[in-house]
């Protein structure tokens, strides 16, 4: 199975910042890459896809990078409503499988 | 819009089965794969396996295989996941989530349910 690794596993940030998180996969996964935001008592929103496709209503402040093992979702100009648990997910092969969950608190 | 509306929260018993239901709208229910994952609480989200509403096909996580079970009815579209021989361990919220493309298997998951709490204790 891929084992998919995310850091931090939370991260404390005023409005307006930039946050970064990672997820390193533990085998080429290519561009088979995609994030999801969760809120609490919420089911996971699909965010980005194929790396850097941002979902359609997804805001312009989410952004993704990577290639390979090695993938960013950079989060610009933090907003309130940011405040969420997001994670990775590999899709090159089965299992399908998630990182552990990045915890983004608003200072 | 697409809509995934599942069934209600559930107790059971270790040993005892249970089967979730995902009620589709707004799209062509079998168009669509749709694949279960399950969050146990205050943990991170495992993916349990698909099924082509259209033929009936389905693929499952090695580690479900010999436990779960999934199926569809076309006439009223909806999906259905059992697993059966429940431990305290399988107590966990179970989503059922659309791949988002036509007839295609991206795995990717959107929209999703709004989850169903199975709750496993003696």
């Amino acid at each position: 199975d891929i084992q998919m690794i995310q850091s931090p596993s939370s991260v404390s940030a005023s409005v307006g910042d930039r946050v970064t998180i990672t997820c390193r996969a533990s085998q080429d996964i290519t561009t088979w890459l995609a994030w999801y935001q969760q809120k609490p008592g919420k089911a996971p929103k699909l965010l980005i896809y194929t790396v850097s496709n941002l979902r359609s209503g997804v805001p312009s402040r989410f952004s993704g990078s990577g290639f390979g093992t090695d993938f960013t979702l950079t989060i610009s100009n933090l907003q309130p409503e940011d405040s969420a648990t997001y994670y990775c997910q590999q899709a090159n092969s089965f299992p399908l499988t998630f990182g552990g969950g990045t915890k983004v608190e608003i200072k | 819009q697409v809509q995934l509306v599942q069934s209600g929260a559930e107790v059971k018993k270790p040993g005892a089965s249970v089967k979730v239901s995902c009620k589709a709208s707004g799209y062509i229910f079998t168009g669509y794969y749709l694949h279960w994952v399950r969050q146990a609480p205050g943990q991170g989200l495992e993916w349990m396996g698909w099924i082509n509403p259209k033929s009936g096909g389905t693929q499952f996580a090695q580690r479900f295989q010999d436990r779960v079970a999934m199926t569809s009815d076309t006439s009223i579209n909806t999906a259905y996941m059992e697993l059966s021989r429940l431990r305290s361990d399988d107590t966990a919220v179970y989503y059922c989530a659309r791949d988002p493309e036509y007839q295609i298997l991206y795995k990717w998951f959107d929209p999703w349910g709004q989850g169903t709490l199975v709750t496993v204790s003696s």
